[in-house]
């Protein structure tokens, strides 16, 4: 059972445009969630989190929103750049306890159109 | 400063075999956390170890197991492949446990289970 979803495999945007990509989570626990990029051939990279006091982060031409009563969040890129093209995770975790743990969703491939 | 060094970045073995694969974390970080990832499934949660600690695992069975050194360095160990077993397994390392200490992640080894 998949607690966080990102349902869009794919997504392709051209340059300058908004890119929103979207994710679901089942978890009523979640409390702080968490995008991350990844490229080819490496490790994936922290982009941007939100905990659930918050419903809107933002940080350059990234932003998080989140809705708890949907149990949606969505990372918002303004404007898009070719650079921006990857696969872009979110994750969840609980706040609670000190043990680390993340859940991912399955990845939505952004590819930004020059 | 140097980021986190997986060793080696590519393994083929054979069902039945056995593999370790060895993580070097971020100067100064003390957290280990362990990720597989496969196609469709993003990433997925191992275990994690602070102060040579597991402090949380998920949910794979016995023949993963791993270890942190007292120099925060860690290895993963998988007895028995399968050839489910093939996948992108990654390291990432932060200063410290809790939610809230952005992971840093390796480039991965790809394991290829034959």
């Amino acid at each position: 059972d998949q607690q966080v979803k990102q349902n869009s495999p794919s997504l392709s945007v051209q340059e300058g445009r908004i890119s929103i990509l979207n994710c679901d989570y089942t978890n009523s626990m979640f409390d702080y969630f968490l995008w991350y990029k990844k490229y080819p051939a490496e490790g994936p990279t922290f982009l941007i989190s939100i905990s659930s006091i918050k419903d809107k982060n933002e940080d350059g031409r990234f932003t998080v929103f989140l809705n708890k009563s949907a149990k949606h969040l969505s990372l918002h890129i303004v404007p898009s750049q070719p650079g921006d093209s990857a696969v872009y995770f979110c994750a969840a975790s609980i706040s609670s306890g000190s043990a680390r743990q993340l859940t991912f969703g399955s990845g939505t491939q952004l590819t930004v159109l020059p | 400063k140097a980021g986190v060094t997986q060793t080696p970045r590519y393994l083929i073995k054979t069902r039945g075999q056995q593999v370790t694969l060895s993580c070097s974390p971020i100067s100064g970080h003390r957290s280990v956390s362990w990720y597989q990832q496969t196609p469709g499934q993003g990433l997925q949660f191992l275990f994690e170890y602070f102060s040579e600690t597991q402090r949380n695992k998920g949910n794979f069975p016995g023949r993963f197991s791993g270890r942190q050194f007292s120099n925060s360095r860690s290895e993963m160990n998988v007895s028995t492949l399968e050839l489910g077993d093939s996948a992108l397994y990654l390291c990432a390392s932060s200063l410290r446990t809790g939610y809230n200490s952005p992971l840093h992640f390796g480039n991965g080894t790809r394991l290829t289970v034959t």
